[in-house]
């Protein structure tokens, strides 16, 4: 069964403008990673950040994650037609191994 | 090319068939997953071996899954009697365990269609 929820399920935008995902989970987690997939292509990782970090940049990324309200959002800045993806949050909980989670994905496309 | 590779990329079968897809991961990974994608889903996770233990399996994996990884090294993912059910796409990704924050890199899937 799926960890939670991404939202919104899918965002179009314009290129040059920034895009704004979010996920949803429901157990403690150890990490949370983010993931993207181009159609018809594996799954590329794209960046992690620990139950005990709040923020991570990497490139035009910046994930945030909120242990609290167990949410965690994506943003990509300044985005482009080759970041059109699915994107999939998927966490790692506690005390249960290894195995990611994902929720359901949010369909990115971007116009340009 | 060193990423995970995956055989085949697609397959069709009729219900009812054996299937067996294979994985190679990154050469030096000790650990390597299955994991199955439907149709507008996130990947859901099937088992997962360390070297050539298979430390857990998902509720998902009906007793007509079975998967090995003789050696260590590359691994396959047998259905028998395959029921249309069964169609998604199969991933397979690997790692290397580093304590608690590892990286899974996916291997681009192979695709299942049974008529």
């Amino acid at each position: 069964s799926q960890q939670g929820e991404e939202d919104p399920q899918a965002l179009s935008i314009q290129e040059g403008e920034n895009a704004t995902m979010n996920c949803s989970y429901k157990t403690s987690i150890n990490n949370l990673q983010w993931y993207r997939q181009n159609s018809g292509r594996g799954l590329v990782h794209l960046i992690l950040i620990r139950s005990n970090e709040r923020e991570k940049h990497s490139g035009r990324l910046r994930v945030t994650l909120d242990t609290s309200k167990k949410s965690s959002s994506l943003l990509i800045t300044a985005s482009r037609a080759a970041d059109t993806a699915s994107y999939f949050c998927a966490t790692v909980s506690s005390g249960d191994g290894n195995k990611l989670v994902f929720g359901a994905g949010t369909i990115l496309r971007v116009k340009s | 090319d060193t990423g995970v590779s995956q055989d085949p990329r697609h397959k069709i079968t009729k219900r009812g068939q054996n299937v067996t897809f294979r994985c190679d991961p990154i050469s030096e990974h000790n650990r390597l997953y299955w994991y199955r994608q439907t149709l507008g889903q996130g990947p859901e996770f099937l088992t997962y071996f360390q070297n050539e233990a298979q430390l857990e399996k998902s509720r998902l994996l009906s007793d007509r899954f079975s998967a090995e990884r003789p050696k260590g090294s590359f691994s396959t993912l047998e259905i028998q009697r395959t029921e249309q059910g069964d169609s998604a796409m199969y991933l397979c990704a690997s790692s290397f365990r580093q304590g608690l924050q590892e990286t899974q890199y996916f291997g681009p899937g192979t695709r299942l269609l049974v008529l």
